[in-house]
């Protein structure tokens, strides 16, 4: 059974480039979350897919937009690049966004570097 | 808004010592999470609870609902167990994401 998985590991981009992120879900499981973790930080939550829309959203700007596929696969867009997005994006997965327990399993996470 | 601290930032113990990290959080949750980071990224879920105790081999975490806090334990460390421990909570029911603490630096050594 394939855990979560994350494409690319490692991407270099400059200023003001886009970006985008994939990220396939564990089996069975519906909902994908996105996290950015900048260096010697906990991970911040950017936001969340089920049912191919956006459920929820933290704190970041309309720069950071996504997508989930009917598979249940999703994709993190990033646009106009700054040095501070530079960080480790981690995407996870669970079962059904109206679970209580709310169980997630992380995928490896992409290193975006941006120069 | 959830704030997640924890306690200590950094710890380095002896082989075979007791562990203790500390989590606590400001407003009433759902779930926690405690979760284990190696170099490279990965995150590997340990436990998720909402009440009482949970034990997995070597680790036991604890949670007290009216205090706001819950510790990790590590009973006979060993330098495997080296890693980031963090903690992260739901706070409330459904699809809201994690909120996470800054994590705990363990590192045991030999």
């Amino acid at each position: 059974d394939a855990g979560v998985t994350q494409s690319p590991t490692h991407l270099i981009k400059t200023r003001g480039q886009q970006v985008t992120l994939r990220c396939s879900p564990k089996s069975g499981h519906d909902t994908v979350s996105w996290y950015q973790q900048a260096l010697g930080q906990g991970p911040q939550f950017i936001f969340q897919y089920y049912e191919e829309e956006e459920r929820q959203r933290g704190n970041f700007p309309d720069r950071f937009s996504g997508h989930q596929f009917p598979n249940y696969s999703s994709e993190l867009n990033v646009n106009a690049l700054l040095l501070g997005d530079s960080a480790l994006y981690l995407c996870a997965s669970s079962l059904s966004w109206a679970s209580f327990y709310n169980e997630q399993f992380f995928g490896p996470g992409t290193r975006l570097t941006v120069l | 808004k959830n704030e997640v601290e924890q306690s200590p930032q950094n710890l380095t113990a002896q082989e075979g010592e007791f562990i203790t990290i500390n989590c606590s959080y400001s407003v009433g949750i759902s779930a926690l999470h405690w979760l284990q980071q190696h170099p490279g990224g990965g995150i590997v879920s340990l436990f998720m609870l909402s009440s009482g105790k949970k034990k997995h081999g070597r680790l036991i975490a604890t949670i007290n609902i009216q205090e706001k806090h819950s510790s990790l334990h590590i009973t006979a460390s060993h330098p495997r167990d080296s890693a980031v421990y963090i903690c992260a909570v739901n706070s409330g029911g459904g699809a809201d994401g994690l909120t996470f603490g800054k994590g705990t630096h363990l590192i045991i050594q030999p």
